[in-house]
C-alpha cells in the first residue's frame, strides 16, 4: 500500500524560503511521475509542479514558476520542493502525490496522496 | 489552463441519488477523456474514488460511479448516506505542460 509522508512545512516571513520533503514507501517510487499539489485555506486544489520518473523533466504552474524547484532522489524514495521568495498567497497545505500512468489514454492522474504539510507565509 | 467547473454544492436526502457535474473544454476533458474523482473530508487529504472516468479502486463503495459525455464528466452517488458528506473534486489530464487540472470542488450535504 502506497504511503507518502510530507514534512518541512511551517511559518515563514514573506520573501523567505522553505524546503518540503516527501518520503515514499509501499510502491516503486522510481516508476512514478510525482507532483506537488496545494490547497489554500478554504479553497480548492491546485497542481503546482511535476517531475518525471527517470529523466527528471519538470514543469510548474505559472503561479510558482521561477520561485519553486521540484526534485527527486530515486535512491532515497524522496521528493522535494524548494520554495523561495515566498508570498502570502503561497499559504496552503502542500500535498505530494504519486501520478499513475493510464496507458489507454496516455496520460497521468494523481493516485496516492500524502497527508499534507501546512505552509504559512506571514 | 483554467479549473474545471463544478457546482459549489449539491444536497440530497438519505437514499437518494445525486450527480455532480464537471465541465471542461475540448482541450482537456473533451480531448483526453481521462478524469478522476476525489473525496475529501475536512482536514484530511483527498482520496481517489473514481479513476479513468468510471473505475473504482479497491475498497471504494459501488454506490459511486462515473461517466463522461463530451466535455463534461459526472460523478453519481447512489443511495446517499450521511457518511458521504464531504467535498468532491474532479481532475482531468491536460497534457505534458500542466499535466492535470482540478475542478472547483463540490460540497455534498446529506439533508
Amino acid at each position: 500500500q502506497a504511503q507518502l509522508v510530507e514534512s518541512g512545512g511551517g511559518l515563514v516571513e514573506p520573501g523567505g524560503s522553505l524546503r518540503l520533503s516527501c518520503a515514499a514507501s509501499g510502491f516503486t517510487f522510481s516508476h512514478y511521475y510525482m507532483s506537488w499539489i496545494r490547497q489554500a485555506p478554504g479553497k480548492g486544489l491546485e497542481w503546482i509542479s511535476y517531475i518525471t520518473n527517470s529523466n527528471g523533466y519538470t514543469n510548474y504552474a505559472d503561479s510558482v514558476k521561477g520561485r519553486f524547484t521540484i526534485s527527486r532522489d530515486n535512491a532515497r524514495n524522496s521528493l522535494f520542493l524548494q520554495m523561495n521568495n515566498l508570498r502570502a498567497e503561497d499559504t496552503a497545505v502542500y500535498y505530494c502525490a504519486a501520478d499513475k500512468y493510464y496507458s489507454q489514454s496516455g496520460g497521468y492522474l494523481p493516485e496516492s496522496w500524502g497527508q499534507g504539510t501546512l505552509v504559512t507565509v506571514s | 489552463q483554467s479549473a474545471l467547473t463544478q457546482p459549489a454544492s449539491v444536497s440530497g436526502s438519505p437514499g437518494q441519488s445525486i450527480t455532480i457535474s464537471c465541465t471542461g473544454a475540448s482541450s482537456d476533458v473533451g480531448t483526453y477523456h481521462l478524469v478522476s474523482w476525489y473525496q475529501q473530508f475536512p482536514g484530511k487529504a483527498p482520496k481517489l474514488i473514481i479513476s479513468e472516468v468510471n473505475k473504482r479502486p479497491s475498497g471504494v463503495s459501488d454506490r459511486f460511479s462515473g461517466s463522461i459525455s463530451g466535455n463534461t464528466a459526472s460523478l453519481t452517488i447512489s443511495g446517499l448516506q450521511a457518511e458521504d458528506e464531504a467535498d468532491y473534486y474532479c481532475c482531468s489530464y491536460v497534457g505534458y505542460v500542466t499535466l492535470y487540472v482540478f475542478g472547483t470542488g463540490t460540497t455534498v450535504t446529506v439533508l
